[in-house]
Order: C-alpha cells, then structure tokens, then sequence
C-alpha cells in the first residue's frame, strides 16, 4: 500500500456507458495526477491539479472528465469511451514544492469493449 | 523543457549477477531524478533519489550514478534476484517543475 488509493483496479465498459475512476490519497500532499500509460509508450501526463485547482489539462479528449473535491481525492469521470482508450490509469500525488517525487497508485486496468 | 530517455528498452541479467539500467537527459538544469520501479498489475514506486549535488547514492542492493557531464543517470541493482524483475523508469525534475518520465526498461531476472 503506498498512500494512495485507486478504484476499481479493474473496469470493462462499452463505448456507450458512463463510469467513473477515483483516487484517494492522506499523505498531506497538495497535488495531484492523472497519468495515462499504454503498452510500450511513456506515461502520458493527462491531468494536474494544485490545491484542487485545475493547472494542467494536456490536450485530452473531452470524454475524459477531471473532478477534485478536495487535496484528497480525485476522480475521473469517463463518458462515450473509444477502444483505444483502453490503458491503465495511474493516479499519483505529491507536495507543492520540490524537489519531489510523486507517489503512485496501483492504477485502474480499463478496457474498452 | 526536459527530456528524458533510457537506453535499452529490455535487459535480461541472470539471477544473483549485477543488473545496470542507464538513462539520459536533455535539460542540464534538471536537479532532482528518481527511479521507480513497477511490477506487473501494480504502479510505479519510488526506489531511490538523488540531488544534482551528489553523484552517487546508495540503497540496499541499490545504488545510483548521476553523471552531470554527459547528462546521464545509471541504475545498478546488486545480486539480483526473481522479485527484481519489473519495469525500471527514470524521472527528472527542474526546481518544482513536474517531473518528466523516460520510457521503461523491462528487466528480466533469469533463474
């Protein structure tokens, strides 16, 4: 268990359904990640929040839907998927200030039928 | 901005040898790297760090080699063993600029 907390780890939904991923983390950091991550591709940043504010949305598809309520959770909240959307979405956190690293969640295996 | 790079893609090491996973990257301001680890079905952890004002750290099994010169960052892990065999990414980070991943090495411990 490393801090932060990813549900479903493992979601199957049709193109048509809505569904969402949570994440939840109390390890008193104030930023938190959506992170993409394919097969043989590198982690492809998706989402960045600060102090539950949106500061980074980098060029994702409008079905894929961000929500942060408060410092210690995070959702994302999927709508109309594509097959190609199928990956494994890897939540994570970490401070404000750096040098830091991020901590990680064991992510939500997602396939898309 | 930073990139960062490893070198192999895959290395397969015998079980109980010495494994080194290498890494380069672009941003010669960059002051912070980590390296994480995944295994199958499981997220990225953290397995050790270093600062830009040191040039090696160790863990246990674990050491990491930071050469500023040629901007490159090694990974050696030190008899290796069956639980070693995972993913190995490399991250850098500028200051509180967020951290830029490389693409992973898949390490195969072979019995």
């Amino acid at each position: 268990e490393t801090g932060v907390t990813q549900t479903p780890r493992h979601l199957v939904m049709g193109m048509t359904n809505k569904k969402s991923l949570k994440c939840e983390q109390h390890l008193g950091h104030n930023a938190m990640y959506w992170y993409k991550q394919s097969a043989k591709k590198p982690l492809e940043l998706m989402f960045v929040y600060s102090l539950e504010e949106r500061v980074e949305n980098n060029s994702v598809p409008s079905r894929f839907s961000p929500e942060c309520p408060n410092s210690s959770h995070l959702f994302l909240h999927l709508h109309t998927l594509q097959p190609e959307d199928s990956a494994l979405y890897l939540c994570a956190s970490s401070p404000l200030t750096g040098p830091y690293g991020y901590t990680f969640g064991s992510g939500t295996r997602l396939t898309v039928v | 901005g930073e990139s960062v790079g490893l070198h192999l893609p895959t290395l397969s090491v015998q079980e109980g040898d010495n494994s080194i996973i290498n890494c380069a990257y672009s941003n010669s301001a960059s002051d912070y790297f980590i390296w994480y680890k995944q295994e199958s079905g499981k997220g990225p952890q953290f397995i050790i760090d270093i600062r830009s004002n040191m040039d090696k750290r160790q863990g246990q099994r674990v050491t990491v080699l930071l050469n500023k010169t040629v901007k490159h960052l090694s990974l050696q892990i030190a008899a290796t063993q069956p639980g070693d065999s995972a993913v190995y990414f490399c991250a850098g980070q500028f200051g509180n600029e967020k951290l830029t991943f490389g693409t992973g090495t898949r390490l195969t411990i072979i019995p």
